[in-house]
């Protein structure tokens, strides 16, 4: 069956770096877009960006433009998000999804960032 | 941007009722629009895409309909496991944007 992992929990320090890794299994890794979805504590879901799979190339919210990097390693069908430069505004929980829809999602990564 | 609204942000129902929740795009996006139903700790689960279409395994009480502009969601009959947040999302232009949310409970 098609499942996303994720990388465990994370707390950082403001101005650190976080690397979220999403593992694909149980279908083609490179047939959808890899897309990245935050929700913060009491708010709505947050478009990141995306990446495709086959060529690497991104497309990135504005808001993250600068701040976010979003890459593949097609040998082990893993999807990475990086987000840098990190505030307290960026504790959230972190999605990555993909397959048609996006329909397939994974578990979720919770990031805290705190002094 | 392409923004998304939703209304309510919020209803209270009763099992057995009917739940319309209503989506309205800042531009037509054709039938560019998902519906994803959020639970706490869970990951969202897309419900209808295409605007009307039901994802497999999705309860036929679900449904959606609309296009360009304007789209509805609708639960025929209100269940105890539809409490839980939904929200549409546009696909037709990036970036990707969400709606607000409807909250869904009892009553």
């Amino acid at each position: 069956q098609v499942q996303l992992v994720q990388s465990g929990t994370e707390v950082k320090k403001p101005g650190a770096s976080v690397k979220v890794s999403c593992k694909a299994s149980g279908y083609t890794f490179t047939n959808y877009f890899f897309h990245w979805v935050r929700q913060a504590p009491g708010q709505g879901l947050e478009w990141m960006g995306r990446i495709n799979p086959n060529s690497g190339g991104t497309n990135y919210a504005q808001k993250f433009q600068g701040r976010v990097t979003m890459t593949r390693d097609t040998s082990i069908t893993t999807a990475y998000m990086e987000l840098s430069r990190l505030r307290s505004d960026d504790t959230a929980v972190y999605y990555c999804a993909s397959g048609s829809g996006p329909g397939y999602w994974g578990q979720g990564t919770l990031v805290t960032v705190s002094s | 941007d392409i923004q998304m609204t939703q209304s309510p942000s919020s209803l209270s129902a009763s099992v057995g009722d009917r739940v319309t929740i209503t989506c309205r795009a800042s531009q037509g996006i054709s039938n560019s629009l998902n519906w994803y139903q959020k639970k706490p700790e869970k990951a969202p689960t897309l419900l209808i895409s295409d605007a009307s279409r039901l994802e497999t395994g999705v309860p036929p009480r679900f449904s959606g309909s609309g296009s360009g502009t304007d789209f509805t969601f609708t639960i025929s009959s209100l269940q105890p496991e539809d409490v839980a947040t939904y929200y549409c999302q546009q696909y037709d232009a990036l970036p990707v944007t969400f709606g607000p949310g409807t909250k869904v409970d009892f009553k």
